[in-house]
C-alpha cells in the first residue's frame, strides 16, 4: 500500500520561502503530484515530479528524491492567496492512474 | 473554457433518503472519478470509471453507487445517506495516456449535509 506522510501546517509571512514536505512508504509508483486547495474550493493540479530532481513552475518549484523517498514543494514570494493546503499525491502502480494523496499541509501565509 | 462541471453545489438530504450527485465534463476525458473529502481530511476516492469499466475501491461501502451513462455524465447515487456520509464529494476526470495521465481535474464539489 501508500502512504504519504505531510506535516499537517506550515506558517510564513508575505515574501517569505516555505517548504512542505512529503515522506513516502510505497510499493511502486509512477510520479509525486502536488495539488493546491483553497477552503471550499476544488484541488487544482500544480506539479508533476516523474523522475528525481528538481521542477520549477514560476514561484513553485518541486522535488522528488526515490533513493530517499521524499519530496517537497518550494513556494517563493509567498503571497496571501497561497494561504491554502497543499497535497502530495502519487499515481499508485498498483492501481490504474489512482492517485493516493497525503495527509496535507494547512499553508498559513501572514502579512 | 473546457471543465469538469458538479450540481449541485450544495445538497441537503435526510437521513436514509437517496440522493443523486451529478458531474459533468468537456475535457472528453476516458476516466472519471468520484471522491469524498471530510474536513481537514486529503481526498478519498470511492471508485473511477476508466470509459465503461467501474472500478470500485475496496473500501467503499455498499451504500455508493455509480452510473456512467456516457463519455460526458457520471453520477454518484448515495442509496440511504447516514450522518457520517456528510461531506464534500468531488467529481475529477483524467486523460489515459502515460504522459499525460498524471494530472487529474477536479470539479468545484458538492457539499452534502445530512439531517
Amino acid at each position: 500500500g501508500q502512504s504519504l506522510e505531510q506535516p499537517s501546517e506550515v506558517t510564513a509571512v508575505e515574501g517569505a520561502i516555505v517548504q512542505i514536505n512529503c515522506t513516502y512508504q510505497t510499493s511502486g509508483f509512477y510520479g509525486l503530484s502536488w495539488y493546491q486547495q483553497h477552503d471550499g474550493g476544488a484541488p487544482t493540479f500544480l506539479s508533476y515530479n516523474a523522475l528525481d530532481g528538481l521542477e520549477e513552475t514560476g514561484r513553485f518549484s518541486s522535488f522528488l528524491s526515490r533513493s530517499d523517498s521524499y519530496g517537497y514543494l518550494l513556494l517563493q514570494e509567498l503571497q496571501m492567496k497561497d494561504s491554502a493546503s497543499y497535497f502530495c499525491a502519487v499515481r499508485d502502480k498498483t492501481g490504474f492512474q489512482k492517485l493516493v494523496f497525503g495527509t496535507g499541509t494547512r499553508l498559513l501565509v501572514s502579512p | 473554457d473546457a471543465m469538469v462541471i458538479q450540481n449541485p453545489r450544495y445538497q441537503v438530504t435526510q437521513f436514509g433518503k437517496p440522493v443523486t450527485l451529478s458531474c459533468s465534463q468537456t475535457l472528453n476525458h476516458n476516466v472519471m472519478y468520484w471522491y469524498q473529502q471530510k474536513s481537514s481530511q486529503a481526498p478519498k476516492l470511492l471508485f473511477h470509471y476508466y470509459d465503461k469499466d467501474f472500478n470500485n475501491e475496496a473500501d467503499t461501502p455498499d451504500n455508493f453507487q455509480s452510473r456512467r451513462p456516457n463519455t460526458s455524465f457520471c453520477f454518484l447515487d448515495i442509496r440511504s445517506p447516514g450522518l457520517g456520509d456528510a461531506a464534500m464529494y468531488l467529481c475529477a476526470t483524467s486523460r489515459d495516456t502515460a504522459g499525460e495521465g498524471y494530472e487529474q481535474y477536479f470539479g468545484p464539489g458538492t457539499r452534502l449535509t445530512v439531517t
